[in-house]
């Protein structure tokens, strides 16, 4: 069966450090992945998502980016974090299967920046 | 406008009780239409997927899709404590509408349910 990881579940830091998360997929190949934010009581806002290695799409501009080393590996990283930054990312995955995909989240990371 | 309006609650209903959550969109091209449901700090977990318009029941959960009038619906029967988390509709368009939409989802806020005994 098909899992995803993510890590690490909570991070605080302080404005202007760097930011890495990464999250992997087990079971399967070849996935569509995806880093969402969600800021407390809103809902999930699409940062970058991926349909292959090294090809990454960015929905909106600011100040993080996002890298595909390897197959089944998604990485969400800045360089310096700002205030506006802190909230809640989900990694996320779709196997492309079909017409249907449907759409499967890890576990999230709580980024507070101080 | 929001392509996806979803009332955030918080809605409060004793155990036992039907619950009726909602979202409204603008964007007659969507054709994949899901609910989430996430309980705090953890990632969201799909909970009904519908294509098109119609219902979809799933246990004490029921799923409706009216395109006509751009709304959705999830009814949740029986309502139980464990049921309470925040609930999230999402939608997209059919992967024949553009390549740069394939795949990808677009949320509602939310609504945050919190079932009593």
């Amino acid at each position: 069966s098909q899992t995803i990881h993510q890590w690490p579940a909570t991070l605080v830091q302080p404005v202007g450090s760097p930011l890495s998360l990464e999250c992997t997929v087990e079971g399967t190949s070849n996935p569509n992945l995806y880093w969402y934010r969600q800021a407390a009581g809103r809902g999930l806002q699409l940062l970058f998502y991926s349909v292959g290695i090294g090809q990454i799409s960015s929905e909106v501009p600011q100040n993080l980016s996002a890298s595909r080393p390897q197959d089944r590996q998604f990485i969400l990283s800045s360089k310096k974090l700002l205030l506006s930054d802190s909230g809640f990312y989900l990694c996320a995955w779709d196997p492309r299967w079909g017409r249907d995909e449907k759409l499967f989240f890890g576990s999230g990371t709580q980024l507070s920046v101080l | 406008q929001k392509e996806v309006e979803q009332d955030p609650g918080p809605l409060s209903v004793p155990e036992g009780a039907i619950v009726s959550l909602n979202c409204t969109y603008s964007n007659s091209a969507f054709q994949y239409f899901m609910w989430y449901r996430q309980y705090s700090r953890k990632g969201p977990e799909l909970l009904m997927y519908t294509y098109s318009s119609g219902n979809k029941e799933d246990g004490r959960f029921t799923a409706q899709v009216d395109k006509s009038s751009k709304y959705i619906s999830l009814f949740i029967r029986d309502s139980q404590p464990s049921d309470s988390a925040t609930y999230l509709c999402a939608m997209r368009l059919d992967a024949n509408a553009g390549g740069t939409s394939y795949g990808k989802l677009t949320f509602g806020q939310g609504t945050i349910l919190t079932v009593h005994p």
